[in-house]
């Protein structure tokens, strides 16, 4: 069984502050981890993407990939309030069927930015 | 930009019916998938669809649930006799043709069974 497992929170961070968001997977073989934000009734919205160990750094946001430690992170600078959001972790395993690559999601951390 | 739609954005439905969601993925993508998300739980996947065929699916998509893309646009999940637990979002995805490639989500369907 593939799990994603996150902070459920709630995750409260002064607006300006850096907010740290943190998965873990249990499938050594996954491939392609992802950070989606999530607001309230509405559909997933890709934030992030990330395949190899490391940072990856995109405007405000960086994603950081800890294979060994099967462990990957999403730290958003400047936290504004219009960041407040569920962020979802989403994993696909290296082996898929037929190339379907589905995404395994966790619950996801509500990060709520206060001004 | 091209985006992914769903129609209905809300359906309710008596228990036993049978449910139509309709998906319009993005032109040029190959692989398509429907996913659920009950209120307050994970989005799960439901099923994955290429060259016209199911190319995954989950334990959760079970004889009740078909899927099918009728013409070159349109990609459906059938829910044949609802229940009280299909009662959830369910998001239309695509994406392009890499496993790397951006999964992009639809709107939503929300499904009420009562």
């Amino acid at each position: 069984q593939k799990e994603v497992e996150q902070n459920s929170g709630p995750l409260s961070v002064p607006e300006g502050a850096i907010a740290s968001l943190n998965c873990t997977y249990s499938d050594r073989v996954s491939q392609s981890f992802f950070w989606y934000r999530q607001y309230s009734g509405k559909s997933p919205e890709l934030i992030m993407s990330i395949y190899s160990n490391g940072d990856k750094e995109d405007g405000r946001f960086t994603a950081q990939l800890n294979k060994a430690s099967q462990y990957v992170s999403l730290l958003i600078r400047d936290s504004q309030p219009s960041d407040s959001a569920t962020y979802l972790c989403a994993v696909t395993s290296a082996y898929s069927g037929a190339g379907s690559y589905q995404l395994t999601f966790g619950k996801g951390t509500k990060l709520s930015v206060i001004p | 930009e091209p985006e992914v739609t769903q129609t209905p954005s809300h359906q309710v439905t008596q228990m036993g019916q049978e449910v139509i969601l309709r998906c319009v993925p993005i032109s040029n993508h190959l692989y398509f998938y429907w996913y659920r998300q009950i209120l307050g739980q994970k989005v799960e996947f439901l099923v994955s669809f290429y060259n016209n065929e199911i190319s995954e699916k989950s334990e959760i998509f079970d004889d009740q649930f078909s899927v099918e893309r009728p013409d070159g646009s349109n990609f459906t999940l059938k829910i044949r006799s609802t229940k009280l637990e299909d009662s959830a979002m369910y998001f239309c995805a695509s994406r392009r043709t890499q496993s790397t490639d951006t999964q992009y989500f639809g709107p939503g369907t929300r499904l009420t069974v009562l």
